[in-house]
């Protein structure tokens, strides 16, 4: 059973820097698992920011930036705001019965 | 631009049925596989099934083989969830997502009571 690993949670203070990786059970995470990252704020429903490793949509604030790093997926988060205090999912895609992979996501305070 | 719009959840006591729908817009519905994800309260997202573009595979979660059905009408742009033998633990909120992209609905809300 596929597993994707993500950071339980993280803190980064107002205006820093903060990388949230995403890791897979089955090796490095390539631009074959078309890597997403999803951000979803309490009663809401998740919103895309990142997909294909790094492309943006209009909505997505300038501060995101998906990559991928030591062999897994990266969304870095430069200039912290309050309003980015949330919870980030990662998804990964597959070949096979299982397409798509949840990591158990990040919950991000901003403090 | 993209839109989903999920229906018909609601309450259901356990060993009950619901069918969901999502009607879709604003892109070539019948180029692109369709995916039905869930999220339990205060859980994280499971991805629940997958359809092919034309309907000819369907891909289930293991918690919920043999008991859901994806389904699709092409000609009305409307990807279906057919849950039977429905459980507790599948009390969720049910999005239904486009492949590609990461178009997702605001979801419509599942409650199955003892």
């Amino acid at each position: 059973q596929t597993v994707v690993t993500q950071e339980p949670s993280l803190t980064v203070s107002p205006g820093g820097t903060v990388t949230l990786t995403c890791g897979s059970s089955t090796g490095p995470v390539t631009s074959g698992h078309y890597p997403y990252w999803f951000q979803q704020k309490p009663g809401q429903a998740p919103r895309i920011l990142v997909y294909d490793i790094s492309d943006k949509y209009s909505w997505t604030p300038a501060r995101f930036s998906g990559s991928l790093l030591g062999g897994k997926a990266a969304l870095t988060l430069s200039g912290a705001q309050p309003e980015d205090e949330a919870d980030y999912y990662c998804l990964l895609s597959y070949s096979g019965a299982r397409p798509w992979v949840f990591g158990g996501g990040t919950k991000l305070t901003v403090l | 631009q993209v839109q989903l719009v999920e229906s018909g959840g609601g309450v259901v006591q356990s060993g009950g049925s619901l069918r969901l729908s999502c009607a879709a817009s604003g892109f070539t519905f019948s180029s692109f596989g369709m995916h039905w994800v869930r999220q339990a309260p205060g859980k994280g997202l499971e991805w629940v099934t997958f359809i092919w573009y034309d309907g000819s595979n369907k891909y289930y979660a293991d918690s919920v083989k043999g008991r859901f059905t994806i389904s699709r009408d092409n000609s009305k742009n409307t990807v279906y969830l057919q849950m039977n033998s429905l459980r507790v633990e599948d009390t969720a909120m049910y999005y239904c997502a486009k492949d590609q992209g990461g178009f997702w609905g605001q979801g419509t809300l599942v409650t199955v009571s003892s």
